[in-house]
């Protein structure tokens, strides 16, 4: 069965701290991993998105990471802000098969204090 | 551009009534998606479309209808409301639903069902 554990289910972290999500998959066959965040009473929006091929893709302070022998990818938010708090998604996209079927962790919720 | 846009925010349904949540996209997408996301749980898919007249199910599709008529519109229908259904409903599209593409996501419909 495909599957998406991510961890931890949540965090609080000081502004202009770092930290570090992690997330583990058992999908197959796989296709690519993306990254979503995901504000309080919003849709997913995506952060990153990484074949098997690439080992890290960044966009600003978020520095994702993939390891597909040992099936895991780590999201790192560098320097938060307080606009950082949300949720963040680990999602495996399984296949090549139209629909883009795509497997959803159950997120990390993180909460940035000043 | 207004993107995905959903109506409506919320609603609250007795148990057995029917409601139809609707969704639209202004980004010319064939693909649109409705995925239900319960709490800590990953968003599951419910049924998804491929263009106008074509439709298939998702992970989830008991007790939920779909019509795609247009490329623009992708109602998601229910016709006996039962708790189980308590859930936030998201739609999505994307261009084509392949490879790295991005799926674009709605603010969401929170359904309490009593």
């Amino acid at each position: 069965k495909n599957q998406v554990e991510q961890s931890p289910q949540s965090l609080i972290i000081l502004e202009g701290k770092n930290c570090t999500l992690q997330c583990n998959y058992t999908v197959s066959p796989f296709s690519n991993l993306r990254w979503y965040k995901q504000d309080t009473g919003r849709g997913p929006v995506s952060l990153t998105i990484m074949t098997f091929s690439e080992n890290t893709k960044s966009n600003g302070r978020y520095t994702a990471t993939l390891d597909a022998d040992t099936k895991q990818s780590s999201l790192h938010i560098t320097a938060s802000q307080l606009s950082d708090s949300a949720s963040y998604i680990c999602v495996v996209s399984v296949g090549k098969a139209a629909g883009n079927k795509l497997t959803f962790g159950g997120g990390t919720r993180v909460l940035v204090k000043p | 551009n207004a993107g995905v846009t959903q109506t409506p925010k919320f609603r609250i349904l007795k148990i057995g009534q029917s409601m139809t949540l609707q969704c639209t996209q202004d980004m010319n997408h064939n693909y649109m998606y409705w995925y239900r996301q319960d709490p800590g749980m990953g968003l599951k898919l419910i049924y998804y479309s491929v263009g106008a007249g074509i439709t298939d199910k998702g992970e989830v599709p008991n007790g939920y209808n779909v019509s795609r008529s247009t490329t623009e519109d992708f109602p998601l229908r229910l016709e006996l409301a039962a708790p189980s259904q308590t859930s936030v409903y998201f739609c999505a599209s994307s261009a084509t639903g392949l490879g790295l593409e991005t799926q674009y996501f709605g603010p969401g419909t929170r359904l309490l069902v009593l």
